[in-house]
């Protein structure tokens, strides 16, 4: 059973601090990896893809892999209460057509 | 709009009853997947289609479930003889597909929200 794992949370941060959101995955093979943000009773939207080992910004997002580790994480910085959401972490089954694991998610909270 | 869209948007049955949702990928999209979410859990594969092929079902799909997408473009999911537990949100997503590339991003419609009386 191929597992993506994540803290429920809630994770509360205060408005402008960084909040760290982490997953490990169990899948060896897995390649690819998203970041989804879900605000609640709507879908999930992409926020961040990684697919190789380090560090990849994008504006407030920067989301790190560690494959040796089998671990992903999120850092937003400067958040916002806008941020406020269930963040899903995502891991892709090795062996073909992109076949998608998801976490339960982390809620976080930005407190104003 | 050039979205995934879905509809209905909500739908509330009898248990026992059959419910259809549809599914339209963004147009170019070749590989559509459905998904159900349920409350506190993130979406979980249900079925996964290239074009008009139906390359995957999970071992959540009972034989109440059936999907089809006839001509490569929209999709429908069928749940017959509905059960309380099938109360759920059901996602569609659709990604470009194209041959040999695997890293894609998959795009979410808003969902239909089933709640089985």
């Amino acid at each position: 059973q191929k597992e993506v794992e994540q803290n429920s949370g809630p994770l509360s941060v205060p408005e402008g601090a960084i909040a760290s959101l982490n997953c490990t995955y169990s899948d060896r093979g897995s390649q690819s990896f998203f970041w989804y943000r879900q605000y609640s009773g709507k879908s999930p939207e992409l926020i961040m893809s990684i697919y190789s080992n380090g560090d990849k910004e994008d504006g407030r997002f920067t989301a790190q892999l560690n494959k040796a580790s089998q671990y992903v994480s999120l850092l937003i910085r400067d958040s916002q209460p806008s941020d406020s959401a269930t963040y899903l972490c995502a891991a892709e089954e090795f062996g073909g057509y992109q076949k998608v694991t998801f976490g339960t998610g982390t809620k976080l909270q930005v407190i104003p | 709009d050039t979205g995934v869209s879905q509809n209905p948007r909500h739908k509330i049955t009898k248990r026992g009853q059959n419910v259809t949702f549809r599914c339209d990928p963004i147009s170019e999209h070749n590989r559509l997947y459905w998904y159900r979410q349920t409350l506190g859990q993130g979406p979980e594969f249900l079925t996964y289609f290239q074009n008009e092929a139906q390359l995957e079902k999970s071992r959540l799909l009972s034989d109440r479930f059936s999907a089809e997408r006839p001509k490569g473009s929209f999709s429908t999911l069928e749940i017959q003889r509905t059960e309380q537990g099938d109360s759920a949100m059901y996602l569609c997503a659709s990604s470009l597909g194209l041959a040999g590339v695997y890293q894609e991003t998959q795009y979410f419609g808003p969902g239909t929200r089933l709640l089985v009386l």
